[in-house]
């Protein structure tokens, strides 16, 4: 399979735990975006990278997450003491960059949440 | 205000109607405008993307007025199969996506 996969598929936690997600995007797309999707609504950006370079935090992106995509292949997110609040699906998105615009995202299956 | 705004429904309809969605984006540079469909509990796929011209993909018809900043989907002889989330999606310059909450389908016999 060469879509977008995310690991774990499913974690729960305690709250206060730290929890690291991984995606591995489609191999050779340059761009990496990750978003947060709660019960009832549409996913919310939070964060890309272009190869390496993480070049947008959404508001959303408190200082207990930080993510990263060190050799512009596969990302982490890591979430430092977690909340209730952060129970949600993580989504991971891949898509590559043609002469300056970004094409179509291709979605991972997601991590689901649950902070306990 | 959200910046992409969608009526949750849910709508209900029986096989065959045609049934319409629409939605409103507060930004008005905007750059380029889809529709996703999201199954229970799995990810967004892409459904089609929307042009001003409208355009057309089998039982599938999507509209943008960049006026009004309004999108709309029309789905004509609803099947069972379409039942699904409808997620109204604006792209911005970035390439960032911004996802309305999402219309629910729900398709009867």
């Amino acid at each position: 399979d060469t879509g977008v996969s995310q690991d774990p598929r499913h974690k729960i936690t305690k709250r206060g735990q730290n929890v690291t997600f991984r995606c591995d995007p489609i191999s050779e797309h340059n761009r990496l975006y990750w978003y947060r999707q709660t019960l009832g609504q549409g996913p919310e950006f939070l964060t890309y990278f272009q190869n390496e370079a993480q070049l947008e935090k959404s508001r959303l992106l408190s200082d207990r997450f930080s993510a990263e995509r060190p050799k512009g292949s596969f990302s982490t997110l890591e979430i430092q003491r977690t909340e209730q609040g952060d129970s949600a699906m993580y989504l991971c998105a891949s898509s590559a960059i043609w002469g300056g615009t970004p094409n179509e995202q291709f979605f991972g299956p997601g991590t689901r949440l649950t902070v306990l | 205000r959200k910046e992409v705004e969608q009526d949750p429904g849910p709508f209900n309809v029986p096989e065959g109607a045609t049934v319409a969605f629409n939605c409103t984006y507060s930004n008005s540079a905007s750059q380029s405008f889809f529709w996703y469909r999201q199954d229970c509990r799995k990810e967004p796929k892409l459904l089609m993307s929307v042009y001003s011209s409208g355009n057309e993909d089998g039982r599938f018809t999507a509209q943008l007025n960049r006026a009004s900043q309004y999108i709309s989907l029309l789905i004509r002889d609803s099947k069972l199969s379409d039942s699904a989330t409808y997620l109204c999606v604006v792209n911005e310059s970035t390439g960032k996506l911004i996802f309305g909450q999402g219309t629910t389908l729900q398709v009867k016999p």
